[in-house]
């Protein structure tokens, strides 16, 4: 089976940076990807790793390592509409068509 | 472009209901999916289509059946609902093959069920 693990919650400051870590246990997959959701909206893509090593998106970034088992979100200068909860998921082999699985996700509080 | 469009946004249903939650896509994709979130919970996959005239069960495809319709539209059906199935529903499409493997999601309906 597969099943990513994710910190429930994280408080940061505005301004601040805050890393989101996620780590899996997982059979094999194409990529690692990242999703943001705003209470309760429709999920956002933002970032997907195919590969290992850091893809950087403005002032978001994220990163995997498939050795370790783990990848994390990294957000910069951080801003009040950026709390939301943020979920990882992984892209498995689904035959005709990629599977998402998703983790529970972690929410982010922004405090001024 | 609208994207991904779901109806209803609400609904209460009672227990043994029936009810069909519509889907519909205007971005040319090949792929559809329906998921589930609970409370606290990431998503869950529940059916998909690769392509038109096909679909595949997810993680939790037992109560549910599903009808691609045409390549716009995938549609989700209740045959007798049960509070279990209590949840948000999502809807989502990409582009298939697909590098990036983004997903695009509606708004989600929120049921019901007493």
């Amino acid at each position: 089976g597969q099943s990513l693990e994710q910190p429930s919650e994280v408080t940061a400051v505005e301004g601040a940076i805050v890393q989101i870590n996620c780590t899996y246990q997982t059979s094999g997959f194409y990529g690692l990807s990242w999703y943001q959701q705003h209470d309760g909206g429709a999920p956002t893509f933002l970032s997907y790793n195919a590969l290992d090593g850091l893809e950087e998106t403005g002032r978001f970034s994220s990163f995997l390592s498939r050795s370790d088992s783990y990848g994390y979100l990294l957000l910069q200068e951080l801003q009040m509409k950026d709390s939301a909860s943020y979920f990882c998921a992984v892209t498995g082999y689904g035959g005709a068509t990629n599977k998402l699985i998703f983790g529970t996700g972690t929410l982010l509080a922004v405090q001024p | 472009n609208a994207g991904v469009t779901q109806t209803p946004k609400f609904q209460v249903l009672k227990t043994g209901q029936s009810m069909t939650l519509q889907c519909a896509q205007d971005m040319n994709h090949n792929s559809m999916y329906w998921y589930r979130q609970d409370p606290g919970m990431g998503l869950r996959l529940i059916y998909y289509s690769a392509s038109e005239g096909t679909t595949d069960k997810g993680e939790v495809p037992n109560g549910y059946n599903v009808s691609r319709l045409n390549k716009r539209e995938f549609s989700l059906r209740l045959e007798s609902a049960a509070p279990s199935q209590t949840s948000v529903y999502f809807c989502a499409s990409s582009e298939e093959p697909a590098d990036s493997d983004t997903q695009y999601f509606g708004p989600g309906t929120r049921l019901t069920v007493l």
